[in-house]
């Protein structure tokens, strides 16, 4: 089946650490997002790319990193320069040329103790 | 910059009750204009949408119609059934000849449907 697969579900680190999230898509989507979600401030935007190997900040992305070097993985790293890591991760694709859906994935759960 | 304003939450209702949940949205040009939906624990799923001005998404008993006039896209439902409980998203996505769009949410309105 196609879709977007988000790996792991729930996740918990150490404060300070680095910690990486998966996003694979097999829907042959050019486009591919990462939003944070948080209770009562809806989805916020922090990276994404249109093409591989090139990638845009959206309106979040201070202490977060991301790699695009194949077309079905969009990776996302929040680093200990992340001062609130603790949120809803949601991993989103879409076909490039006219946004007329975006398909999400599951949702990662990072808890930073 | 483009914006969504949803009508806050949360909202409960009884079953069978007649569901409105505003939505209007700020842009340039005629964007594209979606409602999710995001059931406990999960992530969204596209409910429906309208691409152009005057058009009518519709999908499991909910409609919304573009209305350009008055920058709106409010989602309707007849008859709420309790499964319809939810978080729903109203989302627009401009039109743009570059290829560079994305999508702006709206907050999100949570939706309790008692029996």
């Amino acid at each position: 089946d196609g879709g977007i697969t988000q790996s792991p579900k729930y996740l918990f680190r150490k404060e300070g650490q680095n910690v990486t999230l998966s996003c694979e898509q097999n829907l042959n989507h050019d486009a591919m997002y990462w939003y944070r979600q948080d209770p009562g401030q809806g989805l916020r935007l922090i990276y994404y790319s249109q093409i591989v190997n090139d990638f845009q900040k959206g309106d979040i992305a201070e202490g977060y990193s991301v790699s695009r070097e194949k077309k079905e993985s969009f990776p996302l790293t929040v680093t200990s320069a992340q001062k609130n890591p603790t949120a809803f991760y949601l991993c989103a694709s879409s076909p490039q040329v006219r946004l007329t859906e975006a398909f999400f994935g599951q949702g990662t759960r990072l808890t930073v103790v | 910059g483009d914006s969504v304003t949803q009508m806050e939450g949360p909202v409960t209702l009884s079953e069978e009750a007649f569901l409105t949940i505003n939505c209007t949205y700020t842009a340039t040009g005629y964007p594209s204009l979606f409602w999710y939906v995001q059931y406990p624990g999960e992530g969204l799923q596209l409910l429906l949408k309208a691409t152009k001005a005057d058009d009518k998404g519709s999908n499991k008993g909910f409609e919304a119609t573009y209305r350009k006039e008055t920058t709106s896209f409010h989602l309707e439902k007849g008859s709420v059934q309790v499964s319809d409980s939810a978080v729903y998203f109203c989302a627009l996505s401009p039109l743009s000849n570059f290829g560079n769009e994305k999508l702006t949410f709206g907050t999100g309105t949570r939706l309790t449907i008692i029996p």
